[in-house]
């Protein structure tokens, strides 16, 4: 089945730093990728759609210099975490949407982000 | 827009019993309808999906789930449950017209079964 990872799996950083945070697609091609956050006993809340070759779109109240998104290729997109305070802190995860119908989207497993 | 309400934030259920965890949604064109479940610390594990045919739709786990257009309802059920069932359940919702470019979440129900 289709395998989408996350790198890394959880990260520790001091408040005022940079947090990447990759997302690949193993063995299939996904010219979507989408980022949700997810705080603690709370829902998924999509953050932003990512293409592949074009500037990603943001949801409402997610800031767009905060988070950085860049799709480079069909199997990996990055998100950054700019200039990270505690309140960044949350579980982030990507899924990765097979390029062609029914256009299945497949799940990564996450990444806990904590600044300290 | 897209939308799925999950109204019973936690569900409690006997081992062995039948249970059920509701689920309505919002959508303007075709639905595509999903549910997940998700263990402390853990991504999403996918359970089943309806995307046409069948109203009734079998997943993992012994888990199925039922489309009901009428009442916009696709809820999860499972005949008997196991204690090891316990975990949190995400319904999702994908407009099937639009190439299904977003997924929308519910806010999550905690199945609890006891022993």
């Amino acid at each position: 089945g289709a395998v989408v990872s996350q790198h890394p799996s959880w990260v520790i950083c001091k408040s005022g730093t940079s947090v990447k945070i990759e997302c690949r697609s193993l063995d299939f091609q996904a010219t979507t990728m989408f980022w949700y956050r997810q705080f603690p006993k709370q829902s998924l809340m999509l953050m932003a759609t990512s293409n592949e070759g074009s500037k990603a779109t943001y949801e409402q109240g997610v800031e767009k210099d905060k988070f950085l998104i860049n799709h480079a290729s069909l199997t990996l997109s990055t998100l950054t975490v700019t200039s990270a305070h505690p309140e960044d802190s949350s579980f982030y995860i990507c899924s990765a949407r097979y390029r062609a119908p029914p256009y299945e989207q497949y799940f990564g497993p996450g990444t806990r982000l904590t600044v300290t | 827009a897209q939308s799925v309400a999950q109204p019973e934030d936690q569900v409690n259920v006997a081992e062995g019993n039948p249970l059920t965890v509701k689920c309505t949604y919002s959508v303007s064109g075709n639905p595509y309808l999903f549910w997940y479940v998700q263990y402390p610390n853990r991504g999403l594990q996918f359970l089943l999906k309806y995307i046409t045919g069948d109203n009734l739709v079998k997943g993992s786990y012994g888990f199925e789930a039922e489309f009901n257009k009428s009442q916009t309802s696709f809820h999860l059920k499972k005949p008997s449950a196991l204690v090891s069932d316990s975990a949190l359940y995400f319904c999702a919702v994908r407009d099937g017209d639009t190439g299904g470019f977003k997924t929308i979440f519910g806010a999550g129900t905690r199945l609890f079964v006891k022993a």
